[in-house]
């Protein structure tokens, strides 16, 4: 049973279009995030939800919208993808949004910007 | 702002030889120091931790001990297994306003060979 996961798996798009990501927990955890990972492996955070509540929005184009509908479920819309959005995209969750909690990733999403 | 400095990989050994690959950070604050290990096509997971200093995080053969007199979080194994090829992370989140926000290292790539 897999605790984070995400749809889709592979993702090759144009130049232009507008795409979403999904992701969902069942570990019933308060707190959720979105890294991206580059080419060369760095990753980076760029939002994070506590109940359902943006606690994180790191320098992000405002071409990236998250959303969270409910605790275990947190999406990544993004408008008029660039090819500089080619990239790796992980979701992942912890029990709440403390420092020293574990954060669990899910299986990654690997996004192709043609 | 926090960082976190890992050794420049990538880094090949062979079965059964010691394995160090060094971590330093930057923090404003008191964080917690994790290693996070991606196997190939994989999300990440953690694989030990440590919350205060002079504590010292182990699991599968794996040790890091925090330091904070010197800032630093070096991973240990003594002796590796072809299976721990992977790519491994050393992160941080800080007290205070992080959110529990992870801040990655580099990513240093470990090959083993036979």
């Amino acid at each position: 049973d897999t605790a984070v996961s995400q749809t889709p798996k592979y993702l090759v798009t144009q130049m232009g279009n507008d795409k979403s990501i999904k992701c969902e927990q069942n570990l019933g955890h308060d707190t959720m995030y979105w890294y991206k990972q580059d080419s060369k492996k760095f990753l980076k955070i760029m939002f994070s939800y506590n109940n359902k509540e943006l606690i994180i929005n790191e320098t992000v184009p405002n071409r990236f919208s998250p959303k969270s509908p409910d605790k275990a479920h947190l999406n990544l819309h993004i408008n008029s993808l660039e090819l500089g959005d080619s990239a790796v995209y992980f979701c992942a969750s912890s029990q709440d949004s403390g420092h020293q909690e574990t954060q669990y990733f899910g299986p990654g999403t690997r996004l192709l910007v043609l | 702002g926090n960082s976190v400095t890992q050794m420049e990989g990538p880094v090949t050994l062979s079965e059964e030889a010691f394995l160090t690959i060094n971590c330093t950070y930057t923090a404003t604050g008191y964080p917690s120091l994790f290693w996070y290990v991606q196997y190939p096509g994989e999300g990440l997971q953690l694989l030990l931790k440590a919350t205060k200093a002079d504590d010292k995080g182990s699991n599968k053969g794996f040790e890091a001990t925090y330091r904070k007199e010197t800032t630093s979080f070096h991973l240990e194994k003594g002796s590796v297994q072809v299976s721990d090829s992977a790519v491994y992370f050393c992160a941080l989140s800080d007290q205070g306003t992080s959110y529990g926000k992870l801040t990655f290292g580099q990513g240093t790539i470990l090959t083993v060979h036979p």
